[in-house]
């Protein structure tokens, strides 16, 4: 019952280097939201993006948007090997009244000290 | 520092007891969210409330699982009979929804990892 798929499943690269997650999503959506999850740990939030929007920029996180693709990308550039975790995207339904997030199965990033 | 609180962290039980877990969400949030995390699953959303009230269960299963709000400080998940194939890390999440169509981000909890024998 995803509503987002996240590609790719596992991404392994070195310090220094930038990292590109991507999701797909199959209905309209209200907005986007990417969670960041360390191992043992809760999510936490890194951004979001609007359906009417299509880039974002937060610090090292760039975000982009294509709705006509049903689509978005991740980025986060000058990778640390405190960005290791799993990545989710998490869309709410645009003709949803409920606020609910579904979310992909998520991206395994390692980075490499 | 605001955040959601969970109890318990870490909870080992027997198939068949009766499992409570606990969140208290961050104070001024009228929307409360319970998630279940497996390796096989992802995350599954489980019930959620709005000021309280339950919205959406649609994703529990119904004959062993409830979920309450029995005031706004505590959201309860409840599992009576356990069974092992409910072991998992469950999240309890909440969030602010101000304006009809703008949802923001949900807050999450450390969740409860839990685990029937």
């Amino acid at each position: 019952s995803q509503q987002g798929e996240e590609d790719p499943q596992a991404l392994s690269i070195q310090e220094g280097e930038n990292a590109t997650m991507n999701c797909s999503y199959k209905t309209s959506i209200n907005n986007l939201q990417w969670y960041r999850q360390n191992s043992g740990r809760g999510l936490v939030h890194l951004i979001l993006i609007r359906s009417n929007e299509r880039e974002k920029h937060s610090g090292r996180l760039r975000v982009t948007l294509d709705t006509s693709k049903k689509s978005s990308s991740l980025l986060i550039t000058a990778s640390r090997a405190a960005d290791t975790a799993s990545y989710f995207c998490a869309t709410v339904y645009g003709s949803s009244n409920t606020g609910k997030l579904i979310f992909g199965q998520g991206t395994t990033l390692q980075v490499k000290p | 520092d605001a955040r959601v609180t969970q109890t318990p962290r870490h909870k080992v039980t027997e198939m068949g007891q009766e499992v409570t877990m606990r969140c208290q969400p961050i104070l001024g949030h009228n929307t409360v969210f319970w998630y279940r995390q497996t390796m096989m699953q992802g995350l599954e959303l489980l019930a959620y409330f709005r000021n309280r009230a339950p919205l959406d269960d649609s994703g529990m299963p119904k004959d062993r699982f409830s979920a309450e709000m029995p005031d706004a400080t505590l959201a309860t998940l409840k599992i009576q009979p356990s069974e092992p194939r409910d072991s998992a890390v469950y999240f309890c999440a909440s969030g602010l929804v101000q304006l009809a169509g703008t949802y923001n981000e949900q807050f999450f909890g450390p969740g409860t990892r839990l685990t029937v024998l």
